[in-house]
């Protein structure tokens, strides 16, 4: 069965610390992984990462694949308030956007 | 550019009463899905459609109807409704390619007494 795997569910930090997100996952014929990050409403895409585009990074964000392990991780560096927020991994099933979600990492940053 | 648009925001309802979330997307994305999302389950898939004419089901489709008439427009009805269906429904859509990230709208709230 696919399954998406987010670890840990939830962290909290202090503004300015680096944080470490984890996904790991077994999906039939893995074609991608996709970050997003959700504040109070709708989830906001991040990254995605495909065999051909292992990194990504924008800003103070940055996110690795590595297809050995089957795992991927989202790193933030010099965290701020304004990042706390759950941050869902998911990877497409059966045909695009039929994603299967981790169950998400709530990061709390506190000042 | 409006994006993913759902309305209600947020709806309670009474056991056995049903309803219809709405959805619409002006993007022309072929595209569009509704997942709900339930404290410590995360985003599961109910229904999808590849297109206009076409749906197909998800993870937890009992208890929902969806159809697409047009590209634009994705309802999803609640057909009883069961405190079981207490959740936040999302909309989303994205062109149908394996390059494209979901778009999503702002989610309706439901409450189910």
């Amino acid at each position: 069965e696919d399954k998406v795997v987010q670890s840990p569910l939830s962290l909290v930090v202090h503004e300015g610390d680096t944080v470490t997100l984890n996904c790991s996952y077994e999906v039939t014929n893995f074609r991608s992984l996709l970050w997003y990050k959700q504040e109070k409403k709708a989830p906001t895409f991040l990254f995605m990462l495909t065999s051909s585009g292992i990194e990504k990074k924008s800003g103070r964000l940055s996110s690795i694949l590595d297809k050995k392990e089957l795992s991927s991780i989202l790193n933030i560096t010099a965290t701020q308030t304004g990042d706390s927020a759950i941050y869902l991994c998911a990877a497409p099933r059966k045909g695009q956007g039929n994603l299967i979600f981790g169950k998400g990492t709530k990061l709390s940053v506190k000042p | 550019n409006a994006g993913v648009t759902q309305t209600p925001k947020f709806q309670v309802l009474k056991t056995g009463q049903s309803m219809t979330l709405q959805c619409a997307q002006d993007m022309n994305h072929e595209y569009m899905s509704w997942y709900r999302q339930d404290p410590g389950m995360g985003l599961r898939l109910i229904h999808y459609s590849v297109g206009a004419g076409i749906t197909d089901q998800g993870e937890v489709p009992n208890g929902y109807n969806v159809s697409r008439s047009t590209t634009e427009d994705f309802p999803l009805r609640l057909l009883s409704a069961a405190p079981s269906q207490t959740s936040v429904y999302f909309c989303a859509s994205s062109y149908l390619d394996f390059n494209s990230p979901l778009h999503f709208g702002n989610g309706t709230r439901l409450t189910v007494t």
